[in-house]
């Protein structure tokens, strides 16, 4: 079972500021199949990106996933007040499809 | 545009079984995508449950797998999930999902569960 580990778990920045959400695999991530997603209150989560780096129709460029095997790196790149939101990464290559414990990103 | 809903009883006892079910519009789930559940404890991180995939390949996390059931009705284009012998700790908001791999494409809004005598 691959055990995703995200750091840190509160973030607090600024709008305009660069984020920089970090997510360790307890083995490698294959292929990186390794997704982000945003999760506001009351909502449920949304994909941002998938295969590490692939960013979902609708997400902003600002957004940017990096990383292979056990290290992956979610950046965005200028805060806007809509990103304030918690984050959780996925690994999606063995089953349990596990995701990590989740990034706060706060003003 | 596929849409995922989550329906369901709010409140199960102690012991006794909680069943979802996920109603798809929009896409077929018999032509693909894997579909599953997650749930979310008040507070809490994501915990992923497990997920059908072509109407009958399961997957389980091995943490719930022995209380665990995802089946899937292609007639009604909705699948379930039942979890028995439920205690206060299966307490959580129950997430619906799906998309082209064991990723959250596509989500319902989310159906809080509560377990209480």
């Amino acid at each position: 079972e691959i055990v995703l580990t995200q750091s840190p778990g509160t973030l607090s920045l600024s709008p305009g500021e660069r984020a920089t959400l970090s997510c360790g695999a307890s083995q490698s991530v294959r292929s990186n199949y390794l997704a982000w997603y945003q999760q506001k209150p009351g909502q449920a989560p949304r994909l941002l990106m998938y295969g590490a780096s692939v960013r979902t129709t609708g997400t902003p460029d600002r957004f940017s996933g990096s990383g292979s095997g056990t290290d992956f790196t979610l950046t965005i790149s200028r805060l806007e007040p809509e990103d304030f939101a918690v984050y959780y990464c996925q690994q999606y290559v063995n089953s349990p499809f596990s995701f990590g414990q989740g990034t706060r990103l706060e003003i | 545009q596929v849409q995922l809903q989550e329906s369901g009883p709010g409140l199960v006892k102690p012991s006794e079984t909680l069943s979802l079910t996920c109603a798809v519009s929009g896409y077929s789930i018999s032509s693909g995508y894997y579909w599953g559940w997650i749930r979310q404890p008040p507070g809490k991180g994501l915990e992923w449950i497990g997920c059908i995939r072509h109407g009958d390949t399961t997957y389980y996390n091995p943490s719930l797998k022995s209380r665990v059931t995802i089946s899937a009705d292609t007639s009604k284009n909705q699948f379930s999930l039942k979890v028995s012998s439920v205690t206060a700790a299966d307490t959580a908001v129950y997430f619906c999902a799906g998309g082209f791999g064991p990723t959250g494409d596509y989500w319902g809004q989310g159906a809080l569960v509560t377990v209480s005598s």
